[in-house]
């Protein structure tokens, strides 16, 4: 079955710096979306990409879809300590409603 | 409005008992899907439901685990006998759409199964 692999796994960074998780897939997704778990918490939707090439922004974090549809990145500019949580990619294939999860990358955010 | 809800919150059962959790979805809402969370894991797809209609079980681990919609509401997934390895947080979402653009699925806090 499809595939999705995040890195990294884990990244601790200071109040303050970026951060940046890497969603990607082997195969041509139809759509990929975001979510954020925070700790003891459940998925929490953050946003969808469907076109090839597609960058949106949500205040201090950018979203982009590679052009192959096959890659995903989220970034987050100027961390705060309320970004602390684990930030799930999920995509879906063409012609099917499930999502495949990727494994998350856990943040944490030192003040 | 409400969101997801899941009942019960936490369920400890002795191996080989069967076990019952429910989701109640997003008034209106069409899907509804389950997942199983392993310990510091991304959410694995069960199964998936359109109205009262299964249109996909391809993430059933095995026989022992039953889901239905009946009413194209609520939804039960069942476990019989359980295992130790079915220890996991179940979680069910609800989404609205039938078709792109919008997929997004709105979670449930889950259900947290630990077998003994």
């Amino acid at each position: 079955g499809q595939q999705v692999m995040q890195i990294p796994q884990y990244q601790h960074v200071q109040e303050g710096e970026d951060f940046t998780t890497y969603c990607n897939s082997s195969t041509t997704l139809s759509n990929i979306q975001w979510y954020k778990q925070r700790p003891g918490g459940h998925p929490v939707f953050l946003i969808q990409l469907v076109k090839s090439g597609e960058v949106k922004k949500q205040k201090r974090l950018t979203f982009q879809f590679g052009e192959a549809k096959k890659n995903s990145s989220l970034h987050i500019t100027a961390t705060q300590t309320t970004d602390v949580g684990t930030y799930f990619c999920a995509a879906m294939d063409t012609g099917r409603r499930a999502l495949t999860f990727g494994s998350g990358t856990r943040l944490q955010v030192q003040p | 409005g409400a969101g997801v809800s899941q009942s019960p919150r936490y369920k400890v059962a002795k191996r080989g008992q069967d076990v019952a959790l429910r989701c109640d979805p997003i008034s209106g809402h069409v899907s509804l899907f389950w997942y199983q969370q392993a310990l510091g894991q991304g959410p694995e797809f069960l199964t998936y439901f359109q109205n009262e209609a299964q249109l996909d079980k391809s993430g059933l681990p095995s026989d022992r685990f039953f889901a239905e919609r009946p009413e194209g509401s609520v939804s039960t997934l069942k476990i019989q006998r359980t295992q130790q390895e079915d220890s996991a947080v179940y979680l069910c979402a609800s989404s609205l759409a039938r078709q792109a653009p919008r997929y997004e699925q709105f979670f449930g806090p889950g259900t947290r199964l630990t077998v003994l």
